[in-house]
């Protein structure tokens, strides 16, 4: 079965201290793996986008990593800001199928001063 | 260039009765797709359209239905409303078919629907 989990479902931070946020996914066949954030009230940004031969990708302060083997990926956040206050979502795409968009649940971020 | 725009932003409907949401893609996006979103559930895809076809449907009874215009702009209808449809429904626009190769999905705002 299709299924991508997301841990943890909730984090505090203080401010300016970095995070690590996991996606485990068993999605096959894999075609890509998508890290979205989203503030309250509004609809996700795509933060970055991982084929299969990507292990890292960065987007100004957020790195993400992928490993096809073990189907796991990272969301690294630098030097946390306040704005950084948001859910983030892994989505997994398969190559195959009619529905091919396979969303985690989502961790919901708070950085406090 | 402007985003994607979903009207109307917040609405309240009682059971039983019908909505439809409005979402008008990026200019030169094809692609409109659907999304439910609830507290414990997180996204949950209803149905994606691409020049004007249904090409996906997500597992949403047929209370939920969609369609999708020659200027790409796409509606989505919900008949005979029940409590557990308050949620925020999303919709996506994107180049190509979504979740194709590296066709990122450019989400709108949201329509926050509640069912009293």
């Amino acid at each position: 079965k299709n299924q991508v989990e997301q841990s943890p479902q909730s984090l505090i931070i203080l401010e300016g201290k970095n995070c690590t946020l996991q996606c485990n996914y068993t999605v096959s066949p894999f075609s890509n793996l998508r890290w979205y954030k989203q503030d309250t009230g509004r609809g996700p940004v795509s933060l970055t986008i991982m084929t299969f031969s990507e292990n890292t990708k960065s987007n100004g302060r957020y790195t993400a990593t992928l490993d096809a083997d073990t189907k796991q990926s990272s969301l690294h956040i630098t030097a946390s800001q306040l704005s950084d206050s948001a859910s983030y979502i892994c989505v997994v795409s398969t190559q195959t199928g009619a529905n091919n968009l396979f969303f985690g649940t989502g961790t919901r971020l708070t950085v406090i001063p | 260039k402007a985003g994607v725009t979903q009207t109307p932003r917040y609405l309240i409907k009682t059971r039983g009765q019908q909505v439809t949401l409005s979402c008008s893609p990026i200019s030169g996006h094809r692609s409109v797709s659907w999304y439910q979103q609830t507290p414990g559930q997180g996204l949950q895809f209803l149905f994606e359209y691409f020049s004007e076809t249904q090409r996906n449907k997500g597992n949403f009874p047929g209370r939920f239905s969609g369609r999708q215009f020659s200027n790409s702009r796409s509606e989505m209808n919900v008949s005979t409303l029940e409590l557990g449809d308050s949620a925020l429904y999303l919709c996506a626009s994107s180049l190509g078919a979504s979740g194709f190769g590296a066709n990122v999905l450019t989400f709108g705002a949201g329509s926050r629907l509640t069912v009293l």
